[in-house]
């Protein structure tokens, strides 16, 4: 199962961007870059996932290295809402979502 | 509706009984998940079913026991489990699998075991 590495924990201001990394540095072709958050008593929740080019959704961006060893999750303007642990997660073909550690991604206001 | 449902939200059981947790998604999806989080660590998969046939165990000790009735429901039956099992539930389920598709998780079932 393919690894990532993530901070710890990140710390923003409110409305302002921030950009979360995560290293694949062992990605294969075919696997995908996935990310999840996990607000405190929730379920994870998807917020945006690509292969090769870069990805834009309601929620967030994503941007891949050309090479695809790293990845950056791009939330615009942070609210407070967005206090969650964010998971960077390599899907391949198996239908494994491998969770790592993630980061604790702190908003304040 | 892209909701996934589990019931109970809390469970709380002795080492010699039987329970079972249920989560339930009516989005026609084909692929169901379960997996098991403790406290401040990330969420582990357990078990993955394909088209009501299970098609991935975790190694997951016997004393847990999925089902997958029909392509809406999956069962996780509990059965002599330990303290140690004490953990948040989570279901999952996807369209058919595919490694670009999304997981829709469910709130989870927390479950004590004493």
């Amino acid at each position: 199962d393919a690894k990532t590495t993530q901070p710890n924990s990140m710390e923003s201001n409110e409305e302002e961007p921030v950009h979360l990394p995560c290293n694949h540095s062992t990605i294969s072709g075919t696997d995908y870059i996935h990310w999840y958050r996990q607000l405190p008593s929730q379920g994870p929740e998807y917020v945006i996932h690509g292969l090769t080019s870069n990805v834009n959704n309601r929620m967030a961006s994503l941007a891949i290295a050309e090479d695809r060893k790293s990845s950056t999750l791009i939330l615009h303007r942070a609210t407070l809402r967005d206090a969650a642990v964010y998971y960077c997660i390599l899907m391949d073909s198996s239908y494994k979502l491998i969770f790592g550690s993630g980061t604790r991604l702190l908003v304040r206001p | 509706d892209t909701e996934v449902t589990q019931t109970p939200k809390h469970l709380v059981m002795g080492m010699t009984n039987k329970k079972s947790l249920k989560c339930e998604q009516h989005m026609g999806h084909r692929a169901m998940y379960w997996y098991k989080q403790k406290a401040k660590k990330p969420p582990e998969l357990m078990f993955v079913y394909s088209y009501e046939k299970l098609s991935i165990n975790e190694s997951v000790p016997s004393r847990f026991s999925p089902e997958c009735p029909n392509s809406s429901l999956l069962n996780l039956h509990l059965h002599a489990l330990q303290p140690e099992d004490s953990a948040l539930y989570l279901c999952a389920s996807s369209h058919v699998g595919l490694a670009e598709e999304t997981q829709y998780f469910g709130p989870g079932t927390r479950l004590l075991v004493l």
